[in-house]
């Protein structure tokens, strides 16, 4: 079994629409846990870390739930530039990436 | 803010040749990682570092080789280079790995080396 699992999606999505994705991981030990995005060709970057009680940054809005072993981070009103794949981290002594859930925000 | 820097950003190797992918990060990371990444696909870890001195294999090592003489640098060796080792290599880094404050500290990756061997 896969340490992190995610929907490869693709999502296609219309400009300005909410788009969620989900993300689980087998390991009960994790200890952190993040969201990254990645453009086309390009390294990965952090997009936000996800913390216990759920956070928020602007638009986005990532929860944890530790008890069903997921992750979640939510878009908002989405843009033409948040076209990208977004990956799911979770570390427990090293970290773990998914595969990645690619997007496309349409105009 | 330099971060973790690489070089070569492009390179192109012949079928058996050998070569370094260069890594050094300014941010005093004690960890260090080297992923590849083909096209489609996810990050697979080829090696990773806890510390100067002290390497550890990841998901798919074979046909590398690394070391890490300082904190700063993590090299990536490929030797007898093979088609199947054309990729777009990541190195990254992060801080100690323990709990507490310091467990929820991210990766830091650089912009990537992209190997074609022909």
């Amino acid at each position: 079994r896969k340490e992190v699992e995610q929907d490869p999606g693709p999502f296609n999505v219309p400009e300005g629409a909410t788009v969620a994705f989900n993300c689980t991981y087998s390991n009960s030990a994790s200890q952190s846990f993040f969201w990254y995005r990645q453009d086309c060709r390009k390294e990965p970057k952090l997009l936000m870390s996800v913390y216990s009680s759920g956070n928020e940054d602007g638009r986005f809005t990532a929860q944890l739930n530790r008890a069903s072993q997921y992750i979640s981070l939510l878009i908002r009103d989405s843009k033409l530039r948040e076209s990208a794949t977004y990956l799911c981290v979770v570390k427990v002594n090293q970290f773990y990436f998914g595969t990645g859930t690619s997007l496309t925000v349409i105009p | 803010n330099a971060g973790v820097t690489q070089t070569p950003k492009f390179h192109i190797l012949k079928i058996g040749q050998s070569m370094t992918l260069q890594c050094t990060q300014d941010m005093n990371h004690n960890y260090m990682y080297w992923y590849r990444q083909d096209p489609g696909m996810g990050l697979k870890l080829i090696y990773y570092s806890v510390g100067a001195g002290i390497t550890d294999k990841g998901e798919v090592p074979n046909g590398y080789n690394v070391s890490r003489s300082t904190t700063e640098d993590f090299p990536l060796r490929l030797e007898l280079a093979a088609p199947s080792q054309t990729s777009v290599y990541f190195c990254a880094s992060s801080s100690w790995s323990g709990t507490g404050t310091y467990s929820n500290q991210p990766q830091h990756f650089g912009d990537g080396t992209r190997l074609s061997i022909l």
